[in-house]
């Protein structure tokens, strides 16, 4: 199974909105509302900011969105601050309950 | 609070074996799968293996099957991984992780270890 497809890095400015894309097959991502989004700042472990496409988990900021179209999933986080500087991975559910992560964006804030 | 404490890891030859142990804590283990997930040095996150909640369900990803095994001891709210054959390529932070569900079917990972480390080198 290969890894969903992310863009290596997006960058913006304080207050911006950037969408971070997450591109699968009809084996995963286009099949299954099974999308998740995680965040990890540098030597910390993972931390999930969306569940089942588009929904947060208690405690995630609404800053923090979800959303898929056809094979690809896509993660909005809006008025940006200083302290989303991370790497974000999509993971998705595929075919015979196994699971396969995106390659990872790492988003700089100007 | 939940807490997830990894164990195990460590430097082995190529072809050796070890292994990993996650003693969990602060939930009703028995009742949530779990799923371990790795992280090659300055790589992204590669999902390796799950197991549902009574153990009798267990999956892999095509890289690691037939080398790796999961299981999990419930009277001892434990989750292992029994990692064989150990090539270069399964160097990694090896995370142990929770999942909101009892299957492995959900992708909803609520919780994660701070992983232990396996380097595999001669």
């Amino acid at each position: 199974q290969s890894a969903l497809t992310q863009p290596a890095s997006v960058s913006g400015s304080p207050g911006q909105s950037i969408t971070i894309s997450c591109t699968g097959t009809s084996s995963d991502v286009g099949t299954y509302n099974l999308v998740s989004w995680y965040q990890q700042h540098p030597g910390k472990a993972p931390k999930p900011l969306i569940y089942e496409v588009s929904n947060r988990p208690s405690g995630i900021s609404d800053r923090f969105s979800g959303s898929k179209s056809g094979n690809t999933a896509s993660l909005t986080i809006s008025g940006l601050q200083p302290e989303d500087e991370a790497d974000y991975y999509c993971c998705s559910y595929v075919y015979g309950n196994t699971y396969v992560f995106g390659s990872g964006t790492k988003v700089t804030v100007l | 609070e939940v807490q997830l404490l990894e164990s195990g890891g460590g430097l082995v030859q190529p072809g050796g074996s070890l292994r990993l142990s996650c003693a969990a804590s602060g939930f009703t283990f028995s009742w949530f799968a779990m799923s371990w997930v790795r992280q090659a040095p300055g790589k992204g996150l590669e999902w390796v293996s799950g197991i549902n909640h009574s153990g009798d369900r267990r999956f892999y990803a095509d890289s690691v099957k037939g080398r790796f095994t999961i299981s999990r001891d419930n009277s001892k709210n434990t989750l292992y991984l029994q990692v064989n054959n150990l090539r270069a390529e399964d160097t990694a932070l090896y995370y142990c992780t929770k999942e909101k569900g009892s299957e492995v079917d959900t992708v909803k990972v609520d919780s994660w270890g701070q992983g232990t480390l396996v380097t595999v080198s001669s």
